[in-house]
């Protein structure tokens, strides 16, 4: 069975400051892995994807995402937070193809 | 090149009436995946369809809910006798095979009243 936990619902930083979300997943399988992003009232925008390849996968919009898997983690993270990053993210494990399981979300606040 | 339409982007229907939204996939997608997002949660897994086959609706309501994607067309998620519950965002996804990334539609959000 597949799951994703994202750790926390809310996260607050300061313009130009890191930015990290957590993300721990499930997998009985070799999994694939994806953050997407949602802005307000928008569809979903493809962050980044993890698929048994580099460990540290380079994204859009300067994100990156390192895939742990003795921690069975996917964090996400962003060296300096811009205000049009807030948003919601939303981390998704693959391991049969055709199924995405979504986390439940984090919203991130960017203070400026 | 075109990314995964939906439409409409906002639809309202009264409790009983039906509900119908419409995906058309990105271009040389033939894999349409149907999700349901409730307010302040994550979006939920519907559907899997393939042109004319449904390939997997294990998280589809047993009742009222029913999609197609014909030969020609877009695939269509009807919502029949529509409740407040089915008040959601429904967002549709596409991709080229089904081990490849999935491209989201801008959503379509459904109110009931």
């Amino acid at each position: 069975a597949q799951s994703v936990t994202q750790l926390d619902s809310h996260v607050s930083v300061s313009e130009g400051t890191p930015v990290l979300l957590r993300c721990n997943y499930s997998s009985s399988y070799s999994p694939s892995l994806f953050w997407y992003v949602q802005h307000p009232n928008k569809g979903l925008q493809l962050l980044l994807k993890y698929t048994s390849a580099a460990t540290l996968v380079k994204g859009i919009n300067g994100f990156e995402a390192e895939f742990k898997k003795s921690e069975t983690s996917f964090h996400l993270t962003k060296p300096s937070a811009h205000m049009s990053d807030a948003a919601e993210y939303f981390c998704v494990v693959s391991a049969t193809g055709n199924q995405f399981y979504f986390g439940t979300g984090t919203s991130l606040t960017v203070i400026p | 090149n075109a990314g995964v339409m939906q439409n409409p982007r906002h639809l309202v229907r009264r409790r009983g009436q039906e509900a119908r939204l419409r995906c058309s996939p990105m271009k040389g997608h033939s894999h349409v995946y149907w999700y349901r997002q409730l307010p302040e949660e994550g979006l939920k897994f519907m559907v899997y369809l393939q042109k004319e086959n449904i390939i997997d609706e294990s998280g589809m309501p047993k009742e009222r809910f029913s999609a197609e994607f014909p030969k020609e067309g877009p695939s269509i998620l009807r919502i029949q006798q529509v409740v407040r519950g089915d008040s959601a965002a429904y967002f549709c996804a596409s991709s080229k095979t089904p081990q490849e990334t999935q491209y989201f539609g801008p959503g379509t959000r459904l109110l009931v009243l």
